[in-house]
């Protein structure tokens, strides 16, 4: 069974950047089984996806987030990370890293498009 | 931007039926993408409940259900339990936002 572990500073400054990693254990980022995935709540709130990618390095941003954010993958560490620049009040937020099914059909991989296993989640606050 | 409309609230007495519904639009549940479902229970992170169509990860019983219907998805509870008492999403893909899509949430109150 797959573990992930969020990990990275609990307090940012404005206009800084934002950045998280996750590490997955129980299992290889580097599998064609699976997707990882970003996504963030913020206090009180409902879910918002952010980002996801595969372990080729391809990747899948949400268009409202895209001009500030990058995903990466380190194969070697087991690990997927987030950086979101430019950070304001209103990314202050829960950080998920999630596994996100998928499937290979003739060549071809893609994305179920949900979540199956969950870290448990960071609390990242933008202040100053 | 929450595209998915889910109503804020929802509650029942132990042992009924509660479901909750899930509007969308012909961009994301309209246009045949997958709703998946997601209970989150209060200071912890959403757990899978249902994906695709109707199926239940391994330990979801079976008292949790979802059904779909042109533009609109549903969960259903049968049997409510306290231990039910948490909030609920849920999720699918939108092709006008190119992204994947949260519904609002729905807190289930069990009386």
């Amino acid at each position: 069974q797959l573990q992930l572990q969020e990990s990275g500073p609990g307090l940012v400054r404005p206009s800084e950047t934002l950045s998280l990693t996750c590490t997955v254990s129980g299992g290889s980022i580097s599998t064609s089984s699976y997707y990882w995935g970003w996504i963030r709540q913020p206090p009180g709130k409902g879910l918002e996806w952010i980002g996801t990618i595969y372990y080729s390095g391809s990747t899948y941003y949400n268009p409202s987030l895209k001009s500030r954010l990058t995903i990466s993958v380190d194969t070697s560490r087991n690990q997927f990370s987030l950086r979101l620049s430019s950070v304001t009040a209103a990314d202050s937020a829960v950080y998920y890293c999630a596994s996100e099914v998928g499937s290979c059909s003739g060549g071809s991989c893609y994305s179920k498009y949900y979540f199956d296993y969950w870290g448990q989640g960071t609390l990242v606050t933008v202040s100053s | 931007q929450s595209v998915l409309t889910q109503p804020p609230s929802v509650s029942g007495a132990p042992g009924q039926r509660v479901t909750i519904s899930c509007t969308g639009s012909r961009s994301n549940i309209g246009a045949g993408y997958d709703i998946h479902w997601y209970q989150q229970l209060p200071g912890t992170a959403p757990k899978l409940l249902i994906y695709g169509n109707n199926n239940r990860p391994s330990g979801v019983p079976d008292r949790f259900s979802d059904s779909k219907s042109g533009t609109s998805a549903s969960l259903a509870i049968s049997g409510l339990q306290a231990e039910d008492e948490a909030d609920y999403y849920c999720q699918s893909y939108d092709s006008s936002l190119s992204g994947y899509v949260f519904g609002t949430g729905t807190k289930v109150t069990v009386l």
